[in-house]
């Protein structure tokens, strides 16, 4: 088992809906959770990150985790086109590592 | 401020050559680290480096890859005889820490070098 994994997609969502993309992890001591995204061609680019449980909002995105399910969720609302890309889940799994990355899904928003 | 900056931005080499690879931290940064990702293809951790502490060498692939970083600050990640399975985009991390707070611990990346080994 994948100490971090996501479903590889792609998520294919309407413009104007909601994107959820899902990720989760083995290590239930895991502590810190980025969510990053990567545009075709482009390096990754951190959208935001998550410690505690419970949601966590930023704009048109909100970060959900839920450590006792052990799975981090991104939401995206009103998606647009520019949304399209791949998103990486990255997860502190213990204190002495540094991050672990799980494949990425992509995401596809039709207008 | 000035984000992670890496050289060259593409690469094209023979087969069996020697390649060097460059990353320039952001400053104040202690922790850097190197990733592959070939097309289509998720992060692939190739070696980190914490501070004056020895390297985490065990995401490299081979003994022909090596990597230093001099001063705490620069890197370069060294391929040697290169082979056509080498060919991806090398990505540069750092970070203001490797083990702190979420924010201590964001990696930000560099744009990427992209290897084309022919």
């Amino acid at each position: 088992q994948k100490e971090v994994e996501q479903n590889s997609g792609p998520l294919s969502v309407p413009e104007g809906a909601i994107a959820s993309l899902n990720c989760t992890y083995s290590d239930r001591g895991s502590q810190s959770f980025f969510w990053y995204r990567q545009y075709s061609g482009k390096s990754p680019e951190l959208i935001m990150f998550i410690y505690s449980n419970g949601d966590k909002e930023d704009g048109r995105f909100t970060a959900q985790l839920n450590k006792a399910s052990q799975y981090v969720s991104l939401l995206i609302r009103d998606s647009q086109p520019s949304d399209s890309a791949t998103y990486l889940c990255a997860v502190k799994v213990n204190a002495g590592n540094m991050l672990t990355f799980g494949g990425g899904t992509r995401l596809m928003v039709k207008p | 401020g000035a984000g992670v900056s890496q050289s060259p931005s593409n690469k094209v080499t023979e087969k069996g050559k020697d390649v060097e690879l460059r990353c320039d931290p952001i400053s104040g940064h202690t922790a850097l680290y190197w990733y592959r990702q070939s097309l289509g293809q998720g992060l692939e951790f190739l070696i980190y480096f914490q501070g004056n502490s020895a390297p985490d060498k065990s995401g490299l692939p081979s003994d022909r890859f090596s990597a230093e970083r001099t001063g705490g600050s620069v890197s370069t990640l060294t391929i040697q005889r290169t082979q056509q399975e080498d060919s991806a985009v090398y990505l540069c991390a750092s970070s203001l820490a490797m083990a702190g707070t979420a924010s201590q611990e964001t990696q930000y990346f560099g744009p990427g070098t992209r290897l084309l080994v022919l």
